[in-house]
């Protein structure tokens, strides 16, 4: 299997800009995480699903986080208007079971 | 709520030098722990896992035993390689066991 597959991997935008994040599970599981990384606040979770649907978004940090899942491949996390303070690593995971998660290789996102 | 509390880094040491990196947790029932590994620019890998009290997770010449005396799970090697310099971070399954929970990590470099 390929993993968890991320895209794109470096993104670099202007504030006020939309930004959309894709990511694609490994075939099989159930469950995918949404996180972000900063040296400040380390890796925080943003939101899960379970069999596409939304569980916990308690970690998304304000209205203009957006994330959705329409299938079983596919699932994107939207930043709408971005900000500097996003600027961040995102990593997408999933996990046949939840607690043993596989990690994307992650989305490095500049906001200027 | 659930929480894991990593001792801060940076860890610096020497090749063949002997790793200890304290990890300790607060929960309530008897949740899963792990170790996850990150090496620069990847996203994290399941190091170890252990799933109930007393059990010892392995892999790579890592270990880790689940301590509930103690609620601890300390990730110790031998005799460490310039190859596992890395962020740890250790993590518990939260009490659904649907999604983990991540101490701030670890960051370890071994040198030659």
């Amino acid at each position: 299997d390929a993993g968890v597959i991320q895209s794109p991997r470096h993104e670099v935008t202007e504030m006020g800009q939309e930004v959309t994040l894709r990511c694609k599970p490994i075939s099989g599981h159930d469950y995918l995480f949404w996180y972000r990384q900063t040296m400040m606040r380390g890796l925080e979770l943003l939101i899960y699903f379970n069999n596409n649907v939304p569980i916990d978004d308690s970690g998304m940090p304000e209205d203009r986080f957006s994330a959705k899942m329409p299938n079983a491949s596919f699932s994107t996390l939207k930043i709408q208007p971005s900000e500097p303070r996003d600027s961040a690593v995102y990593f997408c995971a999933s996990s046949p079971r939840a607690e043993t998660q596989y990690f994307g290789p992650g989305t490095r996102l500049l906001v200027l | 709520g659930d929480s894991v509390t990593q001792m801060e880094g940076p860890v610096t040491l020497s090749e063949e030098a002997f790793l200890t990196i304290n990890c300790t947790y607060t929960a309530t029932g008897y949740p899963s722990l792990f170790w996850y590994v990150q090496y620069p620019g990847e996203g994290l890998q399941l190091l170890l896992k252990a799933t109930k009290a007393d059990d010892k997770g392995s892999n790579k010449g890592f270990e880790a035993t689940y301590r509930k005396e103690t609620t601890s799970f300390h990730l110790e090697k031998g005799s460490v390689q310039v190859s596992d310099s890395a962020v740890y971070f250790c993590a518990l399954g939260n009490q659904a066991g649907t999604a983990l929970i991540f101490g701030k990590g670890t960051t370890l470099s071994v040198s030659s």
